[in-house]
């Protein structure tokens, strides 16, 4: 365990559904995450929220919407996806602004094959 | 363009050594990590390093280059549950993390 929760864990939808994905850290951290991670291919950073801004939006196509209520809670709105897009979805979170590694420590992921 | 090197996979045989190594390109350097992602799970911290030179933590060890843009991640004794894939990764001027493609690290008995 971690400290960062993903809910759900595996997640199949079709092209035209709407499902959100869920992220919970419990390490008292100010800056939340979204990477998506495809077979062999490097971590792609999506989104950042630091004290709930978004500050970092990596050209993700506008069918995924990030929400961050506060600093412990982040989603990922995901509506009319591609076949492409079905690939594990990662929350991360780490402590921006102190001295240190600043290390990310990331959910288990949540699992999403689009038909 | 920023780019991070790392061998695709790798074989070894337990008990022995195996050294996995990483090659960066990126703009600016704050910092590059080593995270073990088992399969179906959350990649897990294990290295930091910002200053050239080796950090050593149990049996996992941390090379750091930055002239050369370089590190690699040492695994002595390995266990079959070393089998894993290994991310290495490197903080940008931006302090944004760049990572590699990871390698998969398979142990045989």
């Amino acid at each position: 365990e971690t400290g960062v929760t993903q809910t759900p864990r595996h997640l199949v939808m079709g092209m035209t559904n709407k499902k959100s994905l869920k992220c919970e850290q419990h390490l008292g951290h100010n800056a939340m995450y979204w990477y998506k991670q495809s077979a062999k291919k490097p971590l792609e950073l999506m989104f950042v929220y630091n004290f709930k801004e978004q500050t970092e939006n990596n050209s993700v196509p506008s069918r995924f919407s990030p929400e961050c209520p506060n600093s412990s809670h982040l989603f990922l709105h995901l509506h009319t996806l591609q076949p492409e897009d079905s690939a594990l979805y990662l929350c991360a979170s780490s402590q921006e602004g102190t001295s240190g590694s600043n290390e990310q420590f990331f959910g288990p992921g949540t699992r999403l094959t689009v038909l | 363009g920023q780019n991070i090197d790392q061998p695709t996979e790798m074989t070894a045989t337990e008990g022995a050594i195996v050294q996995i190594n990483c090659t960066y390109q990126t703009s600016g350097f704050n910092g590059l990590f080593w995270y073990q992602q088992h399969a179906g799970e959350a990649p897990t911290f294990l290295s930091y390093n910002v200053l050239d030179g080796l950090e050593e933590k149990g049996r996992f060890s941390s090379f750091l280059s930055r002239s050369k843009g370089y590190s690699y991640l040492l695994l002595k004794e390995l266990q079959m549950k070393d089998s894993a894939s290994y991310l290495c990764a490197v903080m940008d001027s931006n302090y944004q993390l760049i990572w590699g493609a990871g390698t998969k690290l398979i142990i045989k008995p």
